[in-house]
């Protein structure tokens, strides 16, 4: 399975955008990058998913590098609640193998 | 919809017990996923099932493991005997086809002492 490197943590003010990077550098042609996040003393929770092209929803974007090796999740204005560990993930077949995550502290 | 079901919400056992979780998935989603968290290992998917029948087990620790799936609305994930070191949060995921936005529920805490 290709595997995704994350930071352990970071860190950002409410109200300010969020980068969290990931680095898949062995990621193959028909591998979806996901990114999930969790909140405290929940299950993980769907943020957004793409291939090749950038991608939009209500919750965040997904910023995919030209040579699908990197991407970006971007929340535009981070709030208390967005406080979670982020997961990036690749799909290879159908398996999510989840690793360690970035946990996001967001400061009022 | 309601969303993932996991009972119960919590567990706590003697070491040796047999301890039985369950899991009700979306109505539709036809894929069902086993996870397994602790502080130590992360998530870990324990197996997967697709129509019902279990395509993936290998992450299933050992043989007292053991995962089923009568119908597309139920499964059970059955530890026999249980053991200290089975303690963890056990997630249900579902979704519909292979893999898309998997849905958790809210996961059973198990502690065995």
């Amino acid at each position: 399975d290709a595997k995704t490197t994350q930071p352990n943590s970071m860190e950002s003010n409410e109200e300010e955008p969020v980068h969290l990077p990931c680095n898949h550098s062995t990621i193959s042609g028909t591998d979806y990058i996901h990114w999930y996040r969790q909140l405290p003393s929940q299950g993980p929770e769907y943020v957004i998913h793409g291939l090749t092209s950038n991608v939009n929803n209500r919750m965040a974007s997904l910023a995919i590098a030209e040579d699908r090796k990197s991407s970006t999740l971007i929340l535009h204005r981070a709030t208390l609640r967005d406080a979670a560990v982020y997961y990036c993930i690749l799909d290879s077949s159908y398996k999510l193998i989840f690793g360690s995550g970035t946990r996001l502290l967001v400061r009022p | 919809d309601a969303g993932v079901i996991q009972s119960p919400r919590h567990e706590v056992t003697e070491m040796g017990q047999e301890v039985t979780l369950r899991c009700k998935p979306i109505s539709g989603h036809n894929s069902l996923f086993w996870y397994r968290q602790t502080m130590m290992r992360g998530l870990e998917l324990l197996i997967y099932f697709n129509n019902n029948v279990p395509i993936d087990d290998s992450g299933m620790p050992e043989d007292r493991f053991s995962a089923k799936m009568p119908n597309a609305s139920f499964s059970t994930l059955k530890i026999q005997p249980s053991e200290p070191r089975d303690s963890a949060v056990y997630f249900c995921a579902s979704t519909r086809g292979t893999v898309g936005e998997l849905f958790f529920g809210e996961g059973s805490r198990l502690t065995v002492l």
